[in-house]
């Protein structure tokens, strides 16, 4: 069964550094999410990308933030320079043009 | 905001169906109910989802109310491996968009 995933399963960063989040959706999907969990909290939607834009953004997602599609296949969250408080999981979802979103196993990322 | 009420926290023997509810008063015609879990820090699992009739699926079945303002999830057969929280999220089916959101959940504790 295909499924969406993702790298690395924890990235460990000093504060003001940039990290990459990589996410690879399944293969025929068209539509793309970032979300993410503080430790303790809930789920919250970041940023939607279809057809090589964003579709809609969260207020979380600032100018710190941002996504790329950089070929067929996969589907990255940038942070430029990294605050504590981005220590969380981060979630890619995908779907196609049907409504079901799939999520990925989530990357840990840590900022120091 | 989560437009859906849950509790927070219910119990279920093992092998016993395990009935989750789910209240979204306020949900429009046009809106779908999902159902999502997630186990630990894991990604969340689509489970089922409906618009107004009744659903069921290899992992659970969906029951909405005639009035669709509340729905019920019921997983038939209860194992250990079903302990997770359970997410109710109404959303649209937007052609672009399409996030969730994701509220607290009802955290589903299944004991031997």
């Amino acid at each position: 069964e295909p499924e969406v995933t993702q790298t690395p399963s924890h990235q460990v960063t000093q504060m003001g550094q940039e990290v990459i989040l990589r996410c690879v959706p399944i293969s025929n999907h068209l539509y793309f999410y970032w979300y993410r969990q503080i430790l303790g909290q809930k789920v919250e939607f970041l940023v939607s990308f279809y057809n090589n834009e964003i579709s809609e953004k969260s207020e979380i997602f600032d100018d710190q933030f941002s996504v790329e599609r950089p070929d067929g296949s996969n589907f990255t969250l940038k942070i430029r320079s990294t605050k504590l408080e981005d220590s969380a999981m981060y979630f890619c979802a995908s779907r196609e043009t049907t409504h079901t979103q799939y999520f990925g196993p989530g990357t840990r990322l840590t900022v120091l | 905001d989560a437009k859906t009420t849950q509790p927070p926290s219910m119990d279920c023997a093992e092998g016993r169906a395990a009935n989750l509810p789910c209240n979204h008063s306020t949900i429009s015609g046009n809106e779908y109910v999902y159902w999502y879990r997630q186990i630990h820090s894991q990604g969340p699992q689509y489970i089922i989802h409906g618009l107004k009739n009744n659903e069921t699926n290899e992992m659970a079945s969906l029951i909405i109310t005639e009035d669709r303002k509340s729905s019920t999830l019921i997983l038939p057969h209860a194992t250990l491996r079903d302990t997770a929280v359970y997410y109710c999220i109404v959303r649209p089916e937007s052609p672009r968009g399409g996030k969730l959101i994701f509220g607290q959940g009802t955290e589903l504790s299944v004991k031997p």
